[in-house]
């Protein structure tokens, strides 16, 4: 079984700049969330979707960060503008029907260096 | 803010058990505690859960109180590749929706 792919791996951007995240997650998995891990912290919730819908959002910077996940399949995570605390790994994650956060399978995540 | 304690590092000989340590003083009667771990530069796997029986699968085992305030996760036969930020979670809000809020977790070393 396929894990949850997540491009890209690495990216360098300046401040100020636009940047977004994809996320394939485990076929068959209804709920997808985001999450942003500072070093040293860990992970956040950003955003949890339902299919299609949103969840949960209340973590979400929305004056600069926005999600969408299409079709309720693949999912983008987009900043624009970027500022420099927005340096960390942002981790997607997918759950299958059912009981959602009983057992959340992570992506590799996408380390992301704002400079 | 997590709703866990655990201790920020703990170490472990090789071949040892580990018993990684968690406080949760203030769960409520129908939340789960979870464990994750996260290996250098990888995302969280998940572990193990349970409510209030003690739970065993092939990676671990979990130990939580009677009163239900801590619980212990025992890796049986620690090897290097247990080392790890091992995160404790009780899962807030509904079965639906529940989401897992990590805190800082506890770093493992296993030592040869």
């Amino acid at each position: 079984e396929a894990g949850v792919a997540q491009s890209p791996r690495y990216k360098i951007i300046e401040k100020r700049q636009s940047v977004a995240f994809w996320c394939n997650p485990i076929s068959g998995h209804a709920t997808l969330y985001w999450y942003q891990q500072i070093l040293g912290q860990g992970p956040k919730l950003l955003i949890q979707f339902q299919n299609n819908g949103v969840v949960d959002d209340s973590q979400l910077p929305k004056d600069r960060f926005s999600a969408e996940r299409l079709k309720g399949v693949d999912s983008t995570l987009k900043i624009q503008p970027a500022k420099l605390e927005d340096s960390a790994v942002y981790l997607c994650a997918s759950s299958p029907p059912g009981l959602a956060g009983q057992e959340q399978y992570f992506g590799p995540g996408t380390r992301l260096t704002v400079t | 803010d997590a709703k866990t304690t655990q201790p920020p590092s703990m170490d472990c000989a090789e071949g040892r058990a580990a018993n990684l340590p968690c406080n949760h003083s203030t769960i409520s009667g129908n939340e789960y505690v979870y464990w994750y771990r996260q290996i250098h530069s990888q995302g969280p796997q998940y572990i193990i859960h349970g409510l209030k029986n003690n739970e065993t699968n092939e990676m671990a085992s979990l130990i939580i109180t009677e009163d239900r305030k801590s619980s212990t996760l025992i890796l049986p036969h620690a090897t290097l590749r247990d080392t790890a930020v091992y995160y404790c979670i009780v899962r807030v809000g509904s079965s639906n929706t529940g989401k897992l809020i990590f805190g800082q977790g506890t770093t493992l070393q296993v030592k040869p």
